[in-house]
């Protein structure tokens, strides 16, 4: 089945400064990539997916690509902010009736 | 509007009591998941049903069994509770098929003595 790796598992940048987490996947059958945001105490939410048949994709402060040849995907986020401190959590999923497989996620703090 | 809502929020119980979980959708999807998260945030699928039939289930003690008695519904249900049963265990819900995203329910913190 499908395993996703989740790197790294935390992470400390500057207020301002950009977070970039990585994620690699095994099963090339796989076609959708979502990034979910997890705050201490709440429950996931989803902040921005990818299909694979697209490269990149850019909501405001975020942004993801992904490479279908190298089976990889990352989350990019500018211009942190301290709201920005969570646990983020990659996942991918094979079309069908399989369900999401999770990354084991990143625990990000922004400094102001 | 509480999209996926789960009841209790908290539980605690005593080793080798049995107890259940419920969550319930207000979105129409068709598929409802249950995720347990431990201490060190790993999520975990458990099992997933779709239109009230199961499709997938991880290996995961027989003690613990799903039972959706409608396809808004999808309870947990554990017996013989043990210390590592102790996690917080989420409901999700999303159509089976396509690019969907998959909403979870704000989870049960279960914490077993």
């Amino acid at each position: 089945g499908e395993n996703v790796e989740q790197h790294p598992s935390t992470l400390s940048v500057q207020e301002g400064d950009s977070a970039v987490i990585k994620c690699t996947y095994s099963d090339s059958a796989s076609n959708y990539f979502p990034w979910y945001k997890q705050e201490l105490g709440k429950r996931p939410q989803l902040i921005i997916d990818i299909r694979s048949n697209v490269g990149e994709k850019k909501d405001q402060r975020i942004a993801v690509t992904l490479n279908k040849t190298a089976k990889h995907f990352s989350l990019h986020i500018t211009e942190t902010q301290p709201e920005d401190s969570a646990v983020y959590f990659c996942a991918a999923r094979v079309s069908g009736n399989t369900p999401l497989v999770f990354g084991k996620g990143t625990r990000l703090s922004v400094i102001a | 509007d509480t999209a996926v809502s789960q009841t209790p929020k908290y539980l605690v119980t005593q080793m080798g009591n049995d107890k259940s979980i419920k969550c319930e959708q207000n979105l129409g999807h068709d598929t409802m998941y249950w995720y347990k998260q431990d201490s060190k945030k790993f999520l975990k699928i458990m099992f997933s049903y779709n239109n009230k039939e199961l499709i997938i289930n991880e290996t995961v003690p027989n003690r613990f069994s799903p039972k959706s008695p409608d396809k808004a519904h999808l309870n947990l249900h554990i017996n013989s509770l043990e210390l590592g049963d102790s996690a917080v265990y989420f409901c999700a819900s999303s159509q089976l098929r396509g690019y969907h995203e998959q909403y979870f329910g704000p989870g049960t913190r279960l914490t077993v003595t």
